[in-house]
């Protein structure tokens, strides 16, 4: 049973740009979570998927936006691209009220 | 004041050490307990997963939860080097997780 898959593993960007980064839930869960973690920090909520729609947002500006489809797999896109936004961002996914399972995360560098 | 909080180590001992994390949390809605292992450049992996106060085990770990204090532990009997991670504690339906504390277990 494959778990929470992410893609890309790492990504370099500039100032600026907009990136996508991708999500597979594990295999049965419907709900999707993502988070970015800072080097040295506890992994922090942005937002969470339910049915096609966001359900619950933490506290990050509207630069991050996502997307679930019909098979669950998530989005996650940032735009104009802060120095600060370099982190690992994390992908969790669950089935209903269960405990959440994390992806490996894709390490974002922006320059 | 952050919802929950750990102290962030680095915590180093040596193998066959007894070992205990910390947390507290402030959020009184908070039910639901965590604790997670993140090695290094890897996402973090539920370790254990409690809801009451009292103790939950699991082989050589335990978990413990006050909710009159509003204190939560992760105790590692007999460690081994392979348990040298980061150990995150976490608590809500969106995850509300603390610093994470780095632990290192010395051969």
């Amino acid at each position: 049973d494959a778990g929470v898959t992410q893609s890309p593993t790492h990504l370099i960007k500039t100032r600026g740009q907009q990136v996508t980064l991708r999500c597979s839930p594990k295999s049965g869960h419907d709900t999707v979570s993502w988070y970015q973690q800072a080097l040295g920090q506890g992994p922090q909520f942005i937002f969470q998927y339910y049915e096609e729609e966001e359900r619950q947002r933490g506290n990050f500006p509207d630069r991050f936006s996502g997307h679930q489809f019909p098979n669950y797999s998530s989005e996650l896109n940032v735009n104009a691209l802060l120095l600060g936004d370099s982190a690992l961002y994390l992908c969790a996914s669950r089935r209903g009220g269960d405990t959440q399972y994390f992806g490996p995360g894709t390490r974002l560098t922006v320059l | 004041q952050k919802e929950v909080e750990q102290d962030p180590g680095p915590l180093s001992v040596p193998e066959g050490a007894i070992v205990s994390l910390n947390c507290t949390y402030s959020n009184s809605a908070f039910q639901y307990f965590m604790w997670y292992r993140q090695y290094s450049r890897k996402g973090p992996e539920l370790l254990m997963y409690t809801y009451s106060s009292g103790n939950k085990e699991d082989g050589r770990f335990t978990a413990q939860v006050d909710k009159s204090s509003k204190y939560i532990s992760l105790f590692i009997r007999d460690s081994q080097p392979s348990d040298s991670a980061t150990y995150l504690c976490a608590s809500g339906s969106r995850l509300t997780f603390g610093e994470g504390t780095q632990l290192t277990v010395n051969p």
